[in-house]
């Protein structure tokens, strides 16, 4: 079974520019969720996404957003982009189960390869 | 979710057994212990989780105390491709599906 894919791998933008990351996760996953790591903050929790609904979000910016397609990969976007958001982003996909309408039963994550973002 | 102690680095030789602790003092009855690793530049590797009963799998043993206030990763025979920073997280089973990493031990396995 494939393992989570991250385009691209590595990135060069300017500040002010916007940038698209992508991720597609492990088949037959449908919770993708999406870290920022950098050196002085080290891994942070952006947000997660199931069903192509955001269901949980990280204490980062509106400048981060995000989107889930139907076939449950995952895009996450960053806008007016700052010397601080260089950072290596890290896409995570794991199977969730339903457990009634609001229960879901978390399982392991597995993480892509990250991409490494550098606004200069 | 409760918060782990885990010290920031650990040594250990090549082919003997790796013993990384964590403390999680304040942890739930419902709550439970995850470990996850990274190896340089590359995303976190899920390793072993565990609520109250030791757990073995073909990466690495854990072991959790009796009044579950600390667990043990064991990695019976450390090879170098084993040096990473490993990352005690204690986690409830239902909820948001988001991890919290704390600053993790990083372990450097010696020839």
């Amino acid at each position: 079974k494939a393992g989570v894919t991250q385009t691209p791998r590595y990135l060069i933008k300017t500040r002010g520019q916007q940038v698209t990351l992508s991720c597609s996760p492990i088949s037959g996953h449908r919770s993708v969720s999406w870290y920022q790591q950098t050196p002085g903050q080290g891994l942070q929790f952006l947000f997660e996404y199931f069903s192509e609904t955001q269901r949980n979000k990280g204490n980062f910016p509106g400048r981060f957003s995000g989107r889930q397609f139907s076939n449950s990969r995952s895009e996450m976007n960053v806008s007016t982009l700052e010397l601080g958001d260089s950072a290596l982003y890290l896409c995570a996909s794991s199977w969730l189960g339903l457990a009634g309408v609001e229960a879901s039963v978390r399982t392991e994550q597995y993480f892509g390869p990250g991409t490494r973002l550098t606004v200069t | 979710d409760a918060k782990t102690t885990q010290p920031p680095s650990m040594d250990c030789a090549e082919g003997r057994a790796a013993n990384l602790p964590c403390n999680h003092s304040t942890i739930s009855g419902n709550e439970y212990v995850y470990w996850y690793r990274q190896i340089h530049s590359q995303g976190p590797q899920y390793i072993i989780h565990g609520l109250k009963n030791n757990e073995t799998n073909e990466m690495a043993s854990l072991i959790i105390t009796e009044d579950r206030k600390s667990s043990t990763l064991i990695l019976p025979h450390a090879t170098l491709r084993d040096t990473a920073v490993y990352y005690c997280i204690v986690r409830l089973q239902t909820g948001a599906n988001n991890l919290f990493f704390g600053t993790g031990t990083r372990l450097t396995v010696i020839p």
